[in-house]
C-alpha cells in the first residue's frame, strides 16, 4: 500500500467519545487526504492537507478535525463520535505534478456504538 | 462541479469473456480521469488514468479504458475477464477546486464467474 500505514485498523468506540485516527507515510509526499467509504456513496473527502500545518475541508468535514505537524503524519479526530460516523476511513497521499493519482492506505474500520 | 457517474451497481461476466465497467463524467475544463480497484478489506489501488493524448489508456492487470469526449465517458475494459478480477471498481475525476482533489463515483462491483 505504497508506504502508507493507518492506525488503528479497527476500533469500536462509544457515542460521545473523541477518537483519533493516524495516517503515516514514508513517501515524503506533500498531499495527504482523509476519506470515508460508505455503501452507496463511494469515497467522500473529509479533509486534506497540502503541506505541514496547511489543511482544508472536504465535502463531509462536519464533526471532524485534522492536524499535520510533520510531513509524514496526518491525524483525523472525531471530536465527539456519533453513530453516523461509523464507516471505513481511508488515508491517501499524492505528490506534486500533473499525474494526480492518489495512493491509499489499508483503511480503518470504525464502529461507533 | 466535477462529477462522475457509475450507472451499474454490479456487473456480472463469465471468466474469459470481455468486460466493461461504465463511467460517465461531467467537468468544467479538461477532464483528468482515473480508475481504481478495491479488493475485499483492502485500500484502493490505482489502475490507470487519462490526462491527455491517446484515447485508449492501458493500465495494470491487463485493464484499459477508452476516453470518449463526445459521449463524456471513460469506460473500463478488459478483453478476457479472470475470476480474480472480481472486486469493487471506482471511477474518479480531478476536482475543480484544487488540482489534487479527486471526486469518486459510487463504485461498481464486478463479479466474474468461473
Amino acid at each position: 500500500d505504497a508506504g502508507i500505514t493507518q492506525s488503528p485498523r479497527h476500533k469500536v468506540t462509544e457515542t460521545g467519545t473523541p477518537v483519533t485516527l493516524r495516517c503515516h507515510q514514508t513517501e515524503n509526499h506533500r498531499y495527504m487526504y482523509w476519506y470515508r467509504q460508505d455503501p452507496g456513496h463511494g469515497l467522500r473527502l473529509i479533509h486534506y492537507s497540502y503541506g505541514v500545518k496547511d489543511t482544508d475541508k472536504g465535502e463531509v468535514s462536519d464533526g471532524y478535525s485534522v492536524s499535520r505537524s510533520k510531513t509524514e503524519d496526518f491525524l483525523l479526530t472525531l471530536e465527539s463520535a456519533t453513530s453516523s460516523q461509523t464507516s471505513v476511513y481511508f488515508c491517501a497521499i499524492s505528490g506534486q505534478g500533473e499525474s494526480y493519482e492518489q495512493y491509499f492506505g489499508p483503511g480503518t474500520r470504525l464502529t461507533v456504538t | 462541479a466535477q462529477s462522475v457517474a457509475q450507472p451499474e451497481d454490479q456487473v456480472n461476466v463469465a471468466e474469459g469473456n470481455p468486460l466493461t465497467v461504465k463511467c460517465t463524467y461531467s467537468v468544467s475544463g479538461n477532464p483528468y480521469l482515473f480508475w481504481y480497484v478495491q479488493y475485499p478489506n483492502r485500500g484502493l489501488q490505482f489502475l490507470l488514468k487519462y490526462i491527455t493524448g491517446d484515447n485508449l489508456v492501458k493500465g495494470s492487470y491487463g485493464f484499459e479504458a477508452e476516453f470518449n469526449k463526445s459521449q463524456t465517458s471513460f469506460h473500463l475494459k478488459k478483453p478476457s475477464a479472470l475470476v480474480s478480477d472480481s472486486a469493487l471498481y471506482f471511477c474518479a475525476v480531478r476536482g475543480l477546486r484544487g488540482f489534487q482533489k479527486l471526486v469518486f463515483g459510487t463504485g461498481t462491483r464486478l463479479l466474474v464467474s468461473p
